[in-house]
């Protein structure tokens, strides 16, 4: 089976940039997506298609994909972003979430 | 915008028989496809199945054996019914509707139902 990686835990200060890492066999070769998911509440689209923004969410956040590693990125990181974060991908028509991050602004 | 709203039993003993349904609030069930997601107390997420328009289906491979997703075009409901529960099984189980586009990934989200396994 398909597994993807993520670090359990990511610490950033307000206004800095914030990393988040996902890491899959020749990720490259799919298209990952990524959710928010704040305490409480459903998951939420932040990222698709590697690059893609859905229409409402901030330009701060933009995702890349190379390699065997996808990337989040939360720029000018605010204390709202304070959030569990999944990857996610598809494989031979099963979906793949990676085990989640959870992104504490400091 | 379109909501999904899930409902359940809240409460299913063990080795029974788990039915979810998800409304779709538009009745664009026919036009997008869908799937159902659940997440552990404490845990990550987990996809269970989708289904697409056309009534084609997916699943998890570690769950293939019990479960099975439904569309009711009639009702406007997805449902997932999930067999021989054991308390591995207690989560809180999501419908969303997959986003158009290449790849796979699921841009609306209902608020969830928790379901517990006890006798």
């Amino acid at each position: 089976s398909y597994d993807l990686t993520q670090p359990p835990s990511v610490s950033v200060s307000p206004g800095q940039t914030a990393t988040i890492t996902c890491s899959g066999h020749k990720l490259e070769d799919m298209f990952v997506c990524w959710y928010q998911q704040k305490a409480g509440q459903s998951p939420e689209l932040v990222v698709y298609q590697d690059t893609k923004r859905p229409l409402g969410i901030p330009e701060r956040f933009s995702g890349s994909n190379s390699g065997n590693t996808a990337t989040l990125t939360i720029s000018g990181t605010q204390a709202m972003d304070e959030a569990d974060y999944y990857c996610q991908a598809w494989d031979s028509s099963t979906v793949i979430f990676g085990g989640g991050t959870t992104l504490t602004v400091l | 915008q379109v909501q999904l709203q899930e409902s359940g039993p809240g409460l299913v003993k063990p080795s029974e028989t788990l039915s979810l349904t998800c409304t779709v609030s538009d009745g664009s069930i026919t036009t997008y496809h869908w799937s159902w997601v659940r997440q552990p107390p404490g845990k990550g997420l987990e996809w269970i199945a989708h289904i697409f328009h056309s009534g084609i289906t997916n699943y998890n491979p570690s769950l293939r054996s019990r479960a099975t997703i439904s569309l009711d075009t009639s009702r406007s409901q997805i449902s997932l019914e999930l067999k021989s529960v054991t308390a591995a099984d207690t989560a809180v189980y999501y419908c969303a509707r997959r986003h158009f586009g290449s790849g796979f990934s699921l841009d609306v989200w209902g608020r969830g139902t928790t379901v517990t396994v006890s006798s």
